[in-house]
């Protein structure tokens, strides 16, 4: 199995463009995750999901959009890139949200806007 | 969801154990204590989770105070590999990564 795989792993844009950030999980999750992480800093909750078809702002939602539309994948949209989303992306997934699930993450989208 | 308190960084000699501590003094009585820890720029990797017992794995072992307000990560025998930031997330609904601990591994 390969768990929650992310494409592409790097990327570079100019300001304005616009890119969508791919996940697919092949654990039959219900749940999934976007996060990002910027230097020396730990990981902030961006937009997650609870199921096909839904979508949740988490902690910094702003700038970014979603969508759920099969199971197995969760897309991360920028509209108009801004240098101030320069920043590890990290995408995870888990059976139910929270208490007793963990989250498992892919190995991030580095994207750096110029 | 409750906040956590970890030490920035530690060291640990190679082959002792690494007792990495985590405050969380707020933490609500249906909230897991949930430990992870991120090598290099990889991803987060699961450790292990507990809610008011301990709890051994194959990676580690929880230590949970008796009033829940604080909990020990145990890795007992530190090797190389093991040189990352660990974080300590007490969550209900949703993950709140904080800075973490810097964990070194010393030869």
């Amino acid at each position: 199995n390969a768990g929650v795989t992310q494409t592409p792993k790097f990327r570079v844009l100019k300001t304005g463009q616009s890119m969508t950030l791919l996940c697919a999980q092949d654990m039959n999750h219900e749940y999934m995750y976007w996060y990002r992480q910027d230097p020396g800093m730990g990981l902030r909750l961006i937009h997650y999901s609870v199921g096909e078809g839904t979508t949740a702002k988490g902690e910094v939602p702003d700038g970014y959009n979603v969508s759920r539309l099969k199971k197995q994948n969760f897309l991360l949209g920028l509209e108009s890139a801004a240098p101030s989303q320069t920043s590890v992306y990290f995408c995870a997934s888990s059976y139910r949200t929270g208490s007793y699930q963990p989250q498992h993450f892919g190995d991030g989208t580095r994207l750096s806007i110029l | 969801d409750a906040k956590t308190t970890q030490p920035t960084s530690m060291d640990c000699a190679e082959g002792r154990a690494a007792n990495l501590p985590c405050n969380h003094s707020t933490i609500s009585g249906n909230e897991y204590v949930y430990w992870y820890r991120q090598i290099h720029s990889q991803g987060p990797q699961y450790i292990i989770h507990g809610l008011k017992n301990n709890e051994t794995n194959e990676m580690a072992s929880l230590i949970i105070t008796e009033d829940r307000k604080s909990s020990t990560l145990i890795l007992p025998h530190a090797t190389l590999r093991d040189t990352a930031v660990y974080y300590c997330i007490v969550t209900g609904n949703q993950f709140y990564f904080g800075t973490g601990t810097s964990l070194t591994v010393i030869p």
